[in-house]
């Protein structure tokens, strides 16, 4: 059974960046796409970026766009995404999903990890 | 970008009830790629819905979607104390996953 098993909470200062990840374990394999999603305090879900490990693809929301970079290491089965120029807006849960079947939705989802930003 | 838009925000329904909810595309969703997710407090996203009808394994037979082109919907046909949740449609087509900002499905 894979499992998705992200890194723990961050605080960070405005301006700064944060690289958060994602690592599957169990059989994963680099042909299914990975997205980043956040969660603000109430809000709904907002989608980020994924990547398709195998052929190196990564799309990213126009939101997000210059901000973010989305990033795989085939040999740990990890996936990254770092955001730079952090606000406070950018407080949220940040959840990795991976497809165990391509383009059947997103089954596999990590806990989240809490991304809080102030000074 | 595709965005998806899910009316209304919060629907109230009693346990047993039928409820419907509704996800539209600005543009045609492409061979369907469209998800639906249950997500209760303080949890991860669940998948319900992939190609717009088809349940995932181990998601009740109570959960049904329907719709394609820009018109998709959901269905619980009896509701469980355990479906009040919020629910969000995605679209999955590789060029963008983006949501839907969510219904709130609520006990009247």
């Amino acid at each position: 059974q894979v499992l998705l098993v992200q890194s723990g909470p961050e605080v960070r200062k405005p301006g700064s960046a944060v690289r958060l990840s994602c690592k599957a374990s169990g059989g994963a394999s680099s042909t299914y796409a990975v997205i980043w999603v956040r969660q603000a305090p109430g809000q709904g879900l907002e989608w980020m970026g994924g990547i398709i490990p195998v052929f190196d693809t990564t799309n990213y929301a126009q939101k997000f766009q210059g901000r973010v970079t989305i990033t795989a290491d085939d040999s740990t089965d990890t996936v990254y995404m770092e955001l730079s120029s952090l606000n406070s807006e950018d407080t949220a849960v940040y959840f990795c999903a991976r497809e165990s079947v391509p383009l059947r939705g997103f089954d596999l989802w990590g806990l989240g990890t809490l991304v809080t930003v102030s000074s | 970008e595709v965005v998806l838009t899910q009316s209304p925000g919060t629907l109230s329904f009693s346990p047993g009830e039928r409820a419907s909810l509704s996800c539209r595309a600005s543009q045609i969703v492409s061979s369907n790629y469209l998800a639906w997710y249950q997500q209760r407090p303080g949890q991860a996203p669940r998948l319900l819905i992939y190609g717009a009808s088809s349940r995932a394994p181990g998601i009740p037979d109570r959960f049904s979607g329907s719709g394609s082109g820009t018109d998709f919907t959901l269905t619980i046909s009896r509701l469980e104390p355990e479906d009040f949740a919020v629910y969000f449609c995605q679209q999955y087509d590789r060029s963008s996953y983006a949501f839907g900002q969510g219904t709130k499905l609520e006990i009247k």
